[in-house]
């Protein structure tokens, strides 16, 4: 049983296209996360959902933007891609949005821009 | 704002001998502490929790890590390394917003274990 999975785990695109990820996590958790991995392995949160409502927002271009059609989903979309969008993807969940609350991680989305 | 710092890049055990991954803390209240490891091309998976109870906290795999607030640190121990364990090792502190809490990630110490 697939905890938090992600679509698709490599997305090869050229600069200028548009492309979407998804995460689905089937834990019953209320609150679901993007983060970005960059090359050099640093993690940093991108958005946050409770509940549908977005609760985070990190100074993230509005290039991207993400979707939770249900709190069971949180879809990531990302218009005119540059090359700088290159990097590893990371849907997380967790139970709440209390600080306590470990975040359970998917497998992470690999995405390059050439 | 909160944040941690992991004091080596790198560490590299021979199998069978102790490991030591040293994260020190930066939090203007008490925080909640987490490790989290992630093998090559892989997810991240959640070793072990501090948040506010016992101190000396007990994870998954052998490995325990031990809250010193006295010392702001948050190492993450094992008793002796196994192949296995050679992976990349985020130390990581919660930290709460107005809204929702986000997790801040150290810059990762990566574990190597020689036969």
């Amino acid at each position: 049983d697939t905890a938090v999975s992600q679509t698709p785990k490599y997305l090869v695109t050229q600069m200028g296209n548009d492309k979407s990820i998804k995460c689905e996590q089937n834990l019953g958790h209320d609150t679901m996360y993007w983060y970005k991995q960059d090359s050099k392995k640093f993690l940093k949160i991108m958005f946050s959902y409770n509940n549908k409502e977005l609760i985070i927002n990190e100074t993230v271009p509005n290039r991207f933007s993400p979707k939770s059609p249900d709190k069971a989903h949180l879809n990531l979309h990302i218009n005119s891609l540059e090359l700088g969008d290159s990097a590893v993807y990371f849907c997380a969940s967790s139970q709440d949005w209390g600080t306590g609350d470990e975040q359970y991680f998917g497998p992470g989305t690999r995405l390059t821009v050439t | 704002a909160q944040s941690v710092t992991q004091l080596d890049s790198h560490v590299s055990v021979s199998e069978g001998t102790p490991v030591l991954l040293r994260c020190n803390y930066s939090s203007s209240y008490s925080p909640s502490l987490f490790w989290y490891v992630q093998h090559p091309n892989k997810g991240l998976q959640l070793l072990l929790k501090y948040t506010s109870a016992a101190t000396l906290v007990k994870g998954i795999n052998g490995f325990e890590a031990e809250f010193k607030k006295s010392e702001t640190s948050f190492h993450l121990t094992k008793p002796s390394a196994h192949m296995s364990d050679a992976a990349e090792y985020f130390c990581v502190v919660s930290d709460l917003l107005l809204r929702g809490n986000k997790l801040v990630f150290g810059a990762g110490t990566i574990l190597r274990v020689k036969s």
